[in-house]
């Protein structure tokens, strides 16, 4: 089936730092999905992404569409205590959304 | 904006017994919804996706007399977990989606512990 490779698996930085993480697939996609999940609760969607290239931004939160549309990147800049959570990206194969590993980030005060 | 409410949050049943959790989508009609599994520390993993009017489609490997789907109506999709064993035990998620915007909303999730 489809998979989705995101890394890191986990980050662990201080408070203001910034973070990148990405996922990639051999296969083309149309549509690239960025979540957060706290824990004990569902994910929720930070950027939604349409296009080969488009560059979108949510806050200090920017993704980017890949050009091969194989791959997206989510940066997080100057990253505070509430980042803290599971970064899932997420993409619609047929009807149905298949997500990436998950980026665990940790942030230290 | 969308919402999608899920209920309940957390439920202890032992084994044997049935549990059922509802997804409701609060402000939007969804004629589909999806219902996810997730293991700790593990990613989302599609079960089964719910229609309303008709059957639902399980993913391979997901048991369709185990886990009952039943979407009556345009705003309810239930889960029904029967004869649960505690490897049923894991974090339930629905979803569903506000047509004509794209991209899922998530329920808060469901904590199943089976003793």
């Amino acid at each position: 089936g489809q998979q989705l490779n995101q890394s890191p698996q986990s980050m662990f930085i201080q408070e203001g730092e910034d973070v990148s993480m990405n996922c990639t697939s051999s296969s083309i996609f149309n549509t690239w999905l960025w979540y957060k999940q706290d824990p004990g609760e569902g994910p929720v969607l930070l950027i939604a992404l349409y296009k080969a290239g488009e560059l979108t931004s949510n806050g200090r939160l920017t993704a980017q569409f890949g050009i091969t549309r194989k791959d997206s990147f989510l940066n997080i800049s100057a990253s505070i205590p509430s980042d803290v959570g599971i970064y899932f990206c997420a993409t619609k194969g047929a009807q149905k959304l298949v997500f990436g590993q998950g980026t665990r980030l940790t942030i230290n005060p | 904006g969308a919402v999608v409410s899920q209920h309940p949050s957390w439920v202890i049943c032992k084994s044997g017994t049935s549990v059922k959790i509802e997804c409701r989508s609060l402000d939007f009609q969804a004629t589909t919804m999806f219902w996810y599994r997730q293991f700790p520390k593990q990613s989302l993993m599609l079960m089964a996706t719910s229609n309303e009017g008709s059957k639902a489609t399980y993913e391979q490997g997901v048991e369709k007399d185990k886990f009952l789907i039943n979407h009556a109506s345009l705003t309810l999709s239930t889960l029904t977990v029967t004869s649960a064993h505690p490897e049923d035990s894991s974090f339930y998620i629905c979803s569903a989606r506000d047509p004509p915007i794209r991209p899922l909303h998530f329920g808060n999730g469901t904590r199943l512990t089976v003793t």
